[in-house]
């Protein structure tokens, strides 16, 4: 069985500092790790993804994540926040279907 | 323009009136998903459907019903809707060599039962 953890309901970032939002998974196979991002009143939009290959993964508007198989983490980063980075994200993990972390809100101060 | 369209996008409605919530993908995608969201627990799937005619249930399928009659419609039916319903809906879609790896999100529909 899989499932996801997301470390941190809400994170606030000040703009240009460094963003990092964390993810644990827990998979009895070859995971596949997603990044989906919600703005507000929208739909979830996907920001990358893992498969299999570089561990790596770099992503829409600047993101990227890393997955280290030895820590069980895909954690979501990017260098420098910018004030529309502001949403809800969440990691997901497939074994069969996606099974969504709780949602991490970050927020991003001028 | 590929995408997911949902209506209505906002609902407020009474306990026990009957509702459908419609969901339409241009995409021809064969998979389609409808979940529900909430806060802290995130996207819990209630059904899903693999194709025309072929449906079965997620993670929390009680007090809903879907169907699927034509492959871009996917609709989600509450018969009598209880206030424990009350949530953000998206439905999804995807291929069926991608479902797993990547869906498309329709933009939500908050209901609100009271």
């Amino acid at each position: 069985a899989q499932s996801v953890t997301q470390l941190g309901s809400h994170v606030s970032v000040s703009e240009g500092a460094l963003v990092l939002l964390r993810c644990n998974y827990s998979s009895s196979v070859p995971p596949y790790l997603f990044w989906y991002v919600q703005y507000p009143n929208q739909g979830l939009q996907l920001l990358l993804k893992y498969t299999t290959g570089a561990t790596l993964v770099k992503g829409i508007n600047g993101f990227e994540a890393e997955f280290k198989k030895s820590e069980t983490s895909f954690h979501l980063t990017k260098p420098s926040a910018h004030m529309s980075d502001a949403a809800e994200y969440f990691c997901a993990v497939s074994g069969g279907k996606l099974i969504f972390g709780q949602g991490t809100e970050l927020s991003v101060k001028p | 323009e590929a995408q997911v369209t949902q209506n209505p996008r906002y609902l407020i409605t009474v306990t026990g009136k009957k509702l459908t919530v419609t969901c339409s993908q241009n995409m021809n995608h064969e998979y389609m998903s409808w979940y529900r969201q909430d806060p802290g627990l995130g996207l819990r799937q209630i059904y899903y459907s693999m194709n025309v005619e072929v449906t079965d249930k997620g993670d929390v399928p009680e007090g809903y019903k879907v169907s699927r009659k034509e492959k871009r419609n996917f609709p989600l039916i509450l018969e009598s809707p209880s206030p424990n319903q009350t949530s953000l809906y998206f439905c999804a879609s995807s291929s069926l060599q991608g479902f797993q790896y990547e869906q498309y999100f329709g933009p939500g529909t908050r209901l609100t039962v009271t």
